[in-house]
């Protein structure tokens, strides 16, 4: 079983409308992260959490939420989606010193 | 603030080639460098590391260097494969403030038998 999932892989949705991505994990590190990637942008820092009371905005937090349920989950929220939301969404997680595991990654499309 | 800048791509080469994909950092303090690597349809994977200057991170047969005062941290490979066909990123981990991975645009690496 893979260490770090996330659901729904792919996800195709309208402007406006409230999404979840879920990301869990069994690595049973406490530092998990959400970032978006864009062609040519690399990714880019949504937000991350050092453990389970601590949530931290990263550099494009605006848009998103996020909450950490427990060391092993951790989701991220669009309130209302929007196009330029449209993105490939990776979660990944580190017990330290860089390393960081990621998931698969979900596709997310706002139209 | 901390950025990561990679060469552009794609970079195409030959089996067998020499393989290099520059990449050059800004950041305060003594960070730690990373290279990644994405394979079609899959997250990203830790390729190598180095956390200090002149360390050498080393795996699957690539390299790279930190250098301080060039503020680069380059990859190479001395004999490239099909199967490393892939977008590599380069990133730092600042040792101050937000311990959260900064990353490059990526690049693109085709290989062709």
């Amino acid at each position: 079983d893979a260490d770090v999932t996330q659901t729904p892989r792919n996800r195709i949705t309208k402007t406006g409308k409230r999404i979840m991505l879920e990301c869990s994990q069994t690595k049973g590190h406490d530092r998990m992260y959400w970032y978006r990637q864009d062609p040519g942008l690399g990714l880019r820092l949504i937000y991350y959490s050092f453990d389970v009371k601590d949530i931290n905005k990263g550099e494009i937090s605006d848009g998103y939420s996020v909450s950490r349920q427990a060391q092993a989950k951790f989701s991220l929220s669009l309130e209302s989606a929007i196009p330029n939301q449209t993105a490939l969404y990776f979660c990944a997680t580190s017990g330290g010193q860089g390393k960081q595991f990621f998931g698969p990654g979900t596709r997310l499309t706002v139209l | 603030g901390n950025s990561v800048t990679q060469m552009e791509g794609p970079v195409t080469l030959s089996e067998e080639a020499f393989l290099t994909i520059n990449c050059t950092y800004t950041a305060t303090g003594y960070p730690s460098l990373f290279w990644y690597v994405q394979y079609p349809g899959e997250g990203l994977q830790l390729l190598l590391k180095a956390t200090k200057a002149d360390d050498k991170g080393s795996n699957k047969g690539f390299e790279a260097t930190y250098r301080k005062e060039t503020t680069s941290f380059h990859l190479e490979k001395g004999s490239v494969q099909v199967s490393d066909s892939a977008v590599y990123f380069c990133a730092l981990m600042s040792d101050t403030g937000r311990r959260a991975l900064t990353f490059g645009s990526g690049t693109r690496l085709q290989v062709q038998p």
